[in-house]
């Protein structure tokens, strides 16, 4: 089966760096993605990583290590902004999303 | 681009009627669409698989005689809850993706606003 694993909830301040996390155990991978979730609205894309390494997006880049089953969503200079519930979902041999719970970022001024 | 409009955003029903939500995208086909739900501080959740011209996927536990699925062409899909009850009152969001090729272009879900439905 598949299982996904990241933290619950992170405190950062604003401006600084966070990493948040997520594991995964998968039969099948076609690529793993993260989303962002404000509260009250629809999750929003991110980025996607397929093969190994670090893709870069402006302020936000995103890690993938297959090997390990891990990935890490980076977010440098923070903003008030980036308060919001963060996703990794994993796709599956069968092009499924496998949803993490989210991780609640909260930015700190 | 990769933009998904979801209608309406909100509505308030009496119990036992019937709500239909509709997905489009606008700006591209979408082979496949997703609906989800999720109830406040839960994860998505997710109900059916729906793809072009065929019947939709439910997911264990998801009744599709109530939850009703149409995906009547590339950039349109519609869910319609029928007899609507107080515990249906959730947030219904919409996904479509272009297909798979294990690209980030194709294989993306992207997102409808969602739409809250309260059942009175």
């Amino acid at each position: 089966g598949q299982n996904i694993d990241q933290p619950t909830e992170m405190t950062a301040t604003e401006g600084a760096i966070v990493q948040i996390n997520c594991t995964y155990q998968t039969s099948g991978f076609n690529g793993l993605f993260w989303y962002q979730q404000h509260a009250g609205e629809a999750p929003t894309f991110l980025s996607y990583n397929v093969l190994d390494g670090l893709e870069e997006k402006g302020r936000f880049s995103s890690f993938l290590s297959r090997s390990k089953g891990y990935s890490y969503l980076l977010l440098k200079e923070l903003q008030m902004k980036d308060s919001a519930s963060y996703l990794c979902a994993l796709m599956d041999s069968n092009y499924q999303l496998i949803w993490g719970a989210g991780t609640k970022l909260i930015i700190k001024p | 681009g990769a933009v998904v409009s979801q209608h309406p955003s909100w509505v308030i029903c009496k119990s036992g009627t019937s709500v239909k939500i509709e997905c489009r995208s606008l700006d591209f086909q979408a082979t496949t669409m997703f609906w989800y739900r999720q109830f406040p501080k839960q994860s998505l959740m997710l109900m059916a698989t729906s793809n072009e011209g065929s019947k939709a996927t439910y997911e264990q536990g998801v009744e599709k005689d109530k939850f009703l699925i149409n995906h009547a062409s590339l950039t349109l899909s519609t869910l319609t809850v029928t007899s609507a009850h107080p515990e249906d009152s959730s947030f219904y969001i919409c996904s479509a993706r272009i297909g798979t090729s294990g690209r980030e272009h194709t294989d993306t879900q992207y997102f409808g606003p969602g739409t809250r439905l309260t059942v009175l």
